[in-house]
């Protein structure tokens, strides 16, 4: 157990729908980081943020947006919905702003149909 | 081309071999990291290096900067280490987003038959 939660584990929805997923990061981590993986383009870097604040942005659509909150948990949404959005969602943890070992949630799954 | 490439994609070996798994990036990195992912899909961090080698338990990795390669050894295999092996570089230069995100392999499948 990396100690980074996520919900939730499963989530079937149709095309155009609007998702959010959480993220809890381990106890006294400031970084989070959410990650894409499909089958066809393997994992990928979205999107961090350090202590609230967005630090960094990867291959994220302009349909999703994450944001962190006080408690230093994390939602990612997840809107207008595709087909080719189905994936794995994993959110990572880290004690600093990135140059750490990341710790890995178990992930959501994201079906849409 | 992929700025991280990992080799073999698939690999089968029998229960107590040595398994090498093998890994070459183009960038310049901070660091590179070695992931498990199991079937159910849940990643494990394995290892953080950025110079010379790590050992834990029958996992060992290393890395070699200027020639920009690393590898995952796993001695003694066995069944429990089927899964999904990723490396993952921090870059130093801006791709990703930003300075320091990771950027992945796309995997190395091993099978450990008994």
């Amino acid at each position: 157990d990396s100690g980074v939660t996520q919900t939730p584990k499963h989530l079937i929805t149709a095309t155009g729908q609007r998702v959010t997923l959480r993220c809890s990061p381990r106890s006294g981590d400031l970084s989070v980081y959410w990650y894409q993986q499909s089958l066809d383009q393997g994992l990928q870097f979205l999107i961090q943020y350090y202590n609230g604040e967005e630090r960094a942005k990867g291959n994220i659509l302009e349909r999703f947006s994450a944001q962190q909150f006080p408690d230093l948990h994390s939602e990612l949404n997840l809107s207008s919905l595709e087909l080719g959005d189905s994936a794995l969602y994993f959110c990572a943890s880290s004690g600093l702003a990135g140059y750490n070992e990341q710790f890995f949630g178990p992930g959501t799954r994201l079906t849409v149909l | 081309k992929n700025e991280v490439e990992q080799s073999p994609q698939n690999l089968t070996a029998q229960e107590g071999e040595f398994i090498t798994i093998n890994c070459s990036y183009s960038v310049g990195i901070s660091a590179l990291h070695w992931l498990q992912q199991h079937p159910g899909g849940g990643i494990v961090s394995l290892f953080m290096l950025s110079s010379g080698k790590k050992k834990h338990g029958r996992l060992i990795a290393t890395i070699n900067i200027q020639e920009k390669h690393s590898s995952l050894h796993i001695t003694a295999s066995h069944p429990r280490d089927s899964a999904v092996y990723i490396c993952a570089v921090r870059s130093t230069g801006g791709y990703g987003g930003s300075q320091g995100n990771l950027i992945f392999g796309k995997g190395t499948k091993l099978s450990v038959k008994p």
